[in-house]
């Protein structure tokens, strides 16, 4: 079946930094890809759309400078949370969507957990 | 627009017992109707879909959900719980086969021995 990997799985930084999460289709080719965004005991929350090659698409409320999207390849995307405060400290799941022409299936990745101090 | 209410964000059963997690939908088309599990710390596993073809779908470990177009309801089931089922769980619905997908608020399902 398709996999979906994340890295790192969890990650602990201190207010102020940055964070890269890296969330890769293992076997096969992703046109888009999905960043959720989910706090305890709740449902995920769509943060924005990412098509391979093109700016990402945010939803209303997220602050597209501070969550940095690439779709770099049909394989990999990346979040990059930018002056990371406590408030940014989540768990952040990504899902690959299969290509056009494939199942449009998507699938999800193992999650982030973000912790700022 | 597309959504999903799930009854109930915590249902609690014994082990052995019938397990019935509701999900309700509002779509302006038919829709496509997804139920996901997801364990502690971890990402979101699919169970089941129904995408217009039989209205009794069969899922992993033993689930199944029944689509009712007159109830707008996409319930799911388990005849007998086990332990290993305890998690949450979430309905999700799509309008179309290349629309995102809208998650319902998801129901902790507790399993007693």
């Amino acid at each position: 079946g398709a996999v979906v990997s994340q890295h790192p799985s969890w990650v602990i930084c201190k207010s102020g930094t940055s964070v890269k999460i890296e969330c890769r289709s293992l076997d096969f080719q992703a046109t888009t890809m999905f960043w959720y965004r989910q706090f305890p005991k709740q449902s995920l929350m769509l943060m924005a759309t990412s098509n391979e090659g093109s700016k990402a698409t945010y939803e209303q409320g997220v602050e597209k400078d501070k969550f940095l999207i690439n779709h770099a390849s049909l394989t990999l995307s990346t979040l990059t949370v930018t002056s990371a405060h406590p408030e940014d400290s989540s768990f952040y799941i990504c899902s690959a969507r299969d290509r056009p022409g494939g199942s449009y299936e998507q699938y999800f990745g193992p999650g982030t957990r973000l912790t700022v101090t | 627009a597309q959504s999903v209410t799930q009854l109930g964000s915590h249902v609690s059963v014994s082990e052995g017992a019938l397990v019935l997690l509701r999900c309700n939908y509002s779509s302006s088309v038919p829709p496509y109707l997804f139920w996901y599990v997801q364990y502690p710390n971890q990402g979101l596993q699919l169970l089941l879909k129904y995408t217009s073809a039989a209205t009794l779908v069969k899922g992993i470990n033993g689930f199944e959900a029944e689509f009712k177009k007159s109830e707008t309801s996409f319930h799911l089931t388990k005849p007998s719980a086990h332990m290993s089922d305890a998690a949450e769980y979430f309905c999700a619905v799509r309008a179309t086969s290349g629309s995102r997908l809208t998650f319902g608020e998801g129901t902790q399902l507790t399993v007693n021995p």
